[in-house]
């Protein structure tokens, strides 16, 4: 199984909203990866957890809130957030941060927020 | 800092031709691995083919192949015999070592595979 799932497929929100993005994966991978994704545009690094800890905060507004409960399971916790957060969020995994490992990414959630 | 340029937005080839996709990187580092990701339309992002700075011989995967050009800093991506499915959005990335396995990821080409 090579395979990143990511739930829900979209996902539209208010900015009072609170709302969470789940992904999984089964591969014994640990470290997982948030990454942000504009159209057209490259995917940005949001967070790293490496071992269920959180090893990488790329200066992330605090509406967005990364939760790692066990080696498989990576979520992302949104509360407040704005319109221009609304993008295609990516979850990757790898067998370890140390690099230099390929990443394995899901299929993405797209956000709207209205 | 690294930096990773791809200079050709979108691209457009005919089927069964060859295209070359092009990525030049700015770095201090002696040794990295660079990488050609794969976007297809409403799909998820896949590994298309790597290359580590240390060896000289040019990776090959099927019908994608990488030039890799290190003191031009140049790692650019020939596919050939382009089929309907290699259309997608190509990202180039590069990784240091030991630092964390993280990605630094070029502006991206859009090619278009036409029948």
């Amino acid at each position: 199984d090579t395979e990143v799932t990511q739930t829900p497929k979209h996902l539209v929100m208010g900015m009072t909203n609170k709302k969470s993005l789940k992904c999984e994966q089964h591969m014994g991978h640990r470290a997982m990866y948030w990454y942000k994704q504009k159209a057209k545009k490259p995917p940005e690094l949001m967070f790293v957890y490496s071992y269920e800890k959180l090893s990488i905060n790329e200066s992330v507004p605090s509406r967005f809130s990364p939760e790692c409960p066990n080696s498989s399971l990576l979520n992302l916790h949104l509360h407040a957030l704005q319109p221009e957060d609304s993008a295609l969020y990516l979850c990757a995994s790898s067998p370890g941060a140390g690099g230099p490992y390929e990443q394995y990414f899901g299929p993405g959630t797209r956000l709207t927020v209205t | 800092a690294q930096t990773v340029t791809q200079s050709q937005p979108e691209m457009s080839v005919q089927e069964a031709e060859t295209v070359t996709l092009s990525c030049t990187y700015d770095t201090s580092e002696s040794n990295y691995y660079l990488f050609w990701y794969k976007q297809p339309p409403s799909r998820q992002m896949i590994l298309v083919i790597r290359q580590e700075a240390y060896k000289q011989q040019n990776a090959t995967e099927n019908r994608f192949s990488v030039n890799f050009q290190k003191a031009a800093k140049s790692f650019s991506l020939k596919i050939s015999d382009s089929q309907l499915g290699d259309t997608a959005m190509y990202f180039c990335a590069f990784m240091k070592t030991n630092a964390g396995n993280m990605l630094t990821f070029g502006g991206g080409t859009r090619l278009m595979v036409k029948p």
